[in-house]
């Protein structure tokens, strides 16, 4: 079963506004991270954040962790069009990565 | 510096053709697996490999063989093709996966057609 699960499933916005994705997970992990992929591309990283971090910054995004309540978010701040991809959570466990389902934003012109 | 390459990029079999995905990556990354993709369900690992000689299975590893006598190349063997294979696969290459983890870095895909 997958581990992680985001929320929601889809959004949309319109350009310049901020965009939150959300992720849930199971079990406990020693790091999440998100990834962005385009359409009919391959994932990308996006940012790292371990279980001893709360809030981690990189450009236009933010990511926070709260490990008691097993849930991160993605905060994408001034959306562009480009920002338009799928966006996945991933966690560690053991040696192995799980990802969740996704959110797909659109970020309308 | 390539990253990480799979070929082919679309492949069409029949039921019950054999085939193999070929992953390469120039990163000298220990860690490598394979995913596959459809829609709805994000990404479901298949099997995983630690470092040259060593593999694992993943949630979905049944009808699928992998070996990794390098640590360069990661091919994923389809037994006997079904339908419920048709998917994209994607394989994926990090530094480390365990106590600490590191990104990965993932190929363009496979889209699997199995009629």
């Amino acid at each position: 079963s997958q581990q992680g699960e985001e929320d929601p499933q889809a959004l949309s916005i319109q350009e310049g506004e901020n965009a939150t994705m959300n992720c849930s997970y199971k079990t406990s992990i020693n790091n999440l991270q998100w990834y962005r992929q385009n359409s009919g591309r391959g994932l990308v990283h996006l940012i790292l954040i371990r279980s001893n971090e709360r809030e981690k910054h990189s450009g236009r995004l933010r990511v926070t962790l709260d490990t008691s309540k097993k849930s991160s978010s993605l905060l994408i701040t001034a959306s562009r069009a480009a920002d338009t991809a799928s966006y996945f959570c991933a966690t560690d466990i053991s040696s192995d990565m799980r990802f969740g389902a996704g959110t797909r934003l659109t970020v309308k012109p | 510096n390539a990253g990480v390459t799979q070929t082919p990029k679309f492949q069409v079999l029949k039921t019950g053709q054999s085939m193999t995905l070929q992953c390469a990556q120039d990163m000298n990354h220990e860690y490598m697996s394979w995913y596959r993709q459809d829609p709805g369900m994000g990404l479901r690992l298949i099997h995983y490999s630690v470092g040259a000689g060593i593999t694992d299975q993943g949630e979905v590893p049944n009808g699928y063989n992998v070996s990794r006598s390098t640590t360069e190349d990661f091919p994923l063997r389809l037994l006997s093709a079904a339908p419920s294979q048709t998917s994209v696969y994607f394989c994926a290459s990090s530094y480390s996966r365990w106590p600490v983890g590191t990104e990965a870095f993932f190929g363009q895909g496979t889209r699997l057609t199995v009629v």
